[in-house]
């Protein structure tokens, strides 16, 4: 069937550094897709989202790249802070059977060295 | 006030007990989300109602029934509890449309099935 998942399961970096956590799709139908963090003890919170017609996207301090040719989205953090330890989901809009809903990937933990 | 509210937080029930997980919104979205978190899975979607009387299962409905009481609220039960339901839970909601992935969760809850 059809996944979305991470390339690592883990990720630290040195506060001030950027970040980049990466996450490759299979599914060629998905047209949508979003990065979402969620802090211990807390709900999954949207960061930035992505549609298939672009292949960047800009928030603060965040960018998103979309690939499609490879199937592969990343999200990069610019200036990562502590505040930024976190899970990092990405998710994909699955047009097939579940009415589009959202497809989650199993999440890259980001730890930020002081 | 949280957006969307799950009740209770924390369980910690016996196996064949059932239980029911509670989840209010006042964010006035029409379409409601149960999602279950296991360390290493991402998040899998259980149940989803697009308005009260719609209800559909996702991908893990097995051993799981919803009931939307309105359009506030979408709880979750399972009838006889086993351990292998030990999990994070958690409500979602989302706007009506076309390209409206973004879901809001709640906090989550937590449930113990020994």
């Amino acid at each position: 069937g059809e996944s979305v998942g991470l390339h690592l399961p883990t990720l630290s970096v040195q506060e001030g550094d950027n970040s980049i956590i990466n996450c490759a799709y299979s599914n060629s139908a998905s047209d949508y897709f979003i990065w979402y963090k969620q802090e211990s003890g807390k709900g999954p919170q949207f960061i930035i989202d992505i549609r298939s017609n672009m292949d960047k996207r800009q928030g603060q301090r965040v960018t998103v790249l979309l690939n499609k040719t490879v199937k592969h989205l990343s999200l990069q953090i610019a200036a990562t802070q502590p505040g930024d330890s976190a899970v990092y989901f990405c998710a994909e809009k699955d047009y097939g059977g579940s009415q589009g809903n959202l497809i989650f990937g199993k999440g890259t933990k980001l730890s930020v060295k002081p | 006030d949280a957006d969307v509210t799950q009740t209770p937080r924390n369980r910690i029930t016996k196996t064949g007990k059932r239980i029911m997980l509670e989840c209010s919104q006042t964010k006035g979205h029409d379409r409601m989300y149960w999602y279950r978190q296991d360390p290493g899975l991402g998040l899998r979607l259980i149940y989803y109602s697009f308005d009260v009387k719609d209800i559909n299962k996702g991908e893990i409905s097995d051993g799981y029934s919803v009931s939307r009481q309105a359009q506030a609220k979408f709880s979750l039960s399972l009838e006889s509890a086993i351990p292998n339901q030990t999990a994070l839970y958690f409500c979602a909601t989302s706007r009506q449309g076309p390209d409206t992935g973004e879901l809001f969760f709640g906090e989550g809850s937590r449930l113990t099935v020994l």
